[in-house]
């Protein structure tokens, strides 16, 4: 399987821990970015890099969300002391720029409860 | 801030029946994008629309772009229970550091009963 993988799929945390998620992209893309989903909703974009820099943070990412992509390859998103309100889909996404147009493929999402 | 506002928010059909989606946007994007979303997945690029007027067809779905590239639709003929999931609309950004971003809607749930 060559897509976009994220790991965990779910995750149940109490309110108060710290989580990390991972998201591996396809092998060539040199474009991540990061989206949160709640439920009923579009997708939120949250950050972005190319290959290592992260060139864009929404002002959704509060100062206990961190992400890295070290190598430029797979990246980790972090939230650190979890409140109820970070519940949500975590959506990665890795692009190709083709001819025309950046075509973005997400991968499955990880699926966060804090209780 | 760009906005991007579908409706409606939620539809529920009978199989052979049509039905047409909207996304009206704020501001004009590079380019359009319609992605659906089945539960417990990530959103499928269904297709990208870049040009004002453009018409694409996919199999039964229609969509269409705007004139003024700030709109666009979508059109399902004769809808399935395998159509069934959450239609997004994204502009997509072209410029600077947000180049590529997606802003998208808020979706419409569709619902096509046997």
């Amino acid at each position: 399987d060559t897509g976009v993988s994220q790991n965990p799929r779910h995750k149940i945390t109490k309110r108060g821990q710290n989580v990390t998620f991972r998201c591996d992209p396809i092998s060539e893309h040199n474009r991540l970015y990061w989206y949160r989903q709640t439920l009923g909703q579009g997708p939120e974009f949250l950050t972005y890099f190319q290959n290592e820099a992260q060139l864009e943070k929404s002002r959704l990412l509060s100062d206990r969300f961190s992400a890295e992509r070290p190598k430029g390859s797979f990246s980790t998103l972090e939230i650190q002391r979890t409140e109820q309100g970070d519940s949500a889909m975590y959506l990665c996404a890795s692009s190709s720029r083709d001819l025309h147009q950046e075509t973005q493929y997400f991968g499955p999402g990880t699926r966060l409860l804090v209780l | 801030t760009q906005l991007l506002e579908q409706s409606p928010q939620f539809l529920s059909i009978q199989e052979g029946e049509n039905l047409t989606v909207y996304c009206n946007s704020s501001s004009v994007f590079s380019s359009l994008q319609w992605y659906r979303q089945e539960p417990g997945e990530g959103p499928v690029l269904l297709v990208t629309v870049v040009t004002g007027g453009e018409v694409k067809k996919l199999k039964r779905l229609t969509f269409q772009f705007g004139d003024a590239r700030k709109d666009s639709s979508l059109h399902i003929t004769a809808a399935q229970p395998g159509d069934t999931g959450l239609y997004l609309c994204a502009g997509v950004n072209a410029g600077g550091t947000s180049y590529g971003k997606l802003t998208f809607g808020q979706g419409t749930i569709l619902t096509v009963h046997p």
